[in-house]
C-alpha cells in the first residue's frame, strides 16, 4: 500500500534555529512530491519537486529529493515565530492516479521567541 | 486571480441528516479534488472531478458522493451523517496537464452531534 511518512511528527525551537523536516514515501509511479505549509485553515502550496537532486529555495525554506531513496527534506534556516504551523508532505502518482494526493502525517512545528 | 472559496465556511449536523458542501475553483482551473483531514487521520484524498467526470475515488464509503459543474464548482454530498464525519472538508483546485500544484480553499469545518 503505498504510504507517506513524515518525521519528526512534532518539533519546538527557538527563533533563530534551522530546523530539517523529513518525508519519505513508497509510492508505485511516482509523479511529484509537494510540500504544503497549513496554519489555522488550508493547506499553502511551498514546493513541488519532480527531479532528484534540484534544490527548490523559496526565501529561508529549500526542499530536495531523492528519488533513488525516496525521500525528501525541507530545511527552514533562521525560523521565526512565523514559521510556526503544520508542514504537509504528499506525493502525487502517474496515470489514473494524477490529481490524487497521497498526504503524510504532517510535522507540527513550534518557534518560540 | 481569486483563490479556490468554499461555503458554507462552519456546519452542524445531527446524525443522519445529510450534508452538501460547495467549491468554486480558481477560474480557469477544471479540476477539483476533495480531501477530509482529522485529527487522527491526517489528510485523505476522497475524490477528484475533472470536466464534470470523477476520473480518481479515495477509500470512502458510498455515503460521500460528488459531482462537478459545467462552470467547475463542485458539491460534495455526505449522507446519513455519522459522528466519525466530523473533519474539516478541503478542496483544491489545478489546471491538468504538467506538473501543476494544487491550490486549497479554506475549508468548511463540518461538526455532527
Amino acid at each position: 500500500e503505498d504510504k507517506v511518512v513524515q518525521s519528526p511528527l512534532s518539533l519546538v525551537v527557538h527563533e533563530g534555529d534551522t530546523v530539517t523536516l523529513n518525508c519519505s514515501y513508497e509510492v508505485t509511479n511516482f509523479r511529484s512530491l509537494l510540500w504544503y505549509k497549513q496554519e489555522k485553515k488550508a493547506p499553502t502550496f511551498l514546493f513541488m519537486l519532480t527531479s532528484s537532486g534540484i534544490e527548490k529555495k523559496s526565501g529561508r525554506l529549500s526542499s530536495i529529493l531523492d528519488k533513488k531513496e525516496l525521500f525528501s527534506i525541507l530545511n527552514i534556516t533562521a525560523t521565526q515565530t512565523g514559521d510556526s504551523a503544520i508542514y504537509l508532505c504528499a506525493v502525487e502518482r502517474t496515470g489514473g492516479n494524477t490529481g490524487k494526493l497521497i498526504f503524510g502525517q504532517g510535522t507540527t512545528l513550534q518557534v518560540k521567541p | 486571480k481569486a483563490g479556490v472559496t468554499q461555503t458554507p465556511r462552519y456546519l452542524i449536523k445531527t446524525r443522519g441528516q445529510q450534508v452538501t458542501l460547495s467549491c468554486s475553483p480558481i477560474s480557469g482551473h477544471r479540476s477539483v479534488s476533495w480531501y477530509q483531514q482529522t485529527p487522527g487521520q491526517g489528510l485523505q484524498f476522497l475524490f477528484e472531478y475533472f470536466s464534470e467526470t470523477q476520473r480518481n475515488k479515495g477509500n470512502f464509503p458510498g455515503r460521500f458522493s460528488g459531482r462537478q459543474f459545467s462552470n467547475s464548482r463542485s458539491e460534495m454530498n455526505v449522507s446519513t451523517l455519522e459522528l466519525g464525519d466530523s473533519a474539516l472538508y478541503l478542496c483544491a483546485s489545478s489546471s491538468p496537464g504538467g506538473y501543476v500544484e494544487q491550490y486549497f480553499g479554506p475549508g468548511t469545518r463540518l461538526t455532527v452531534t
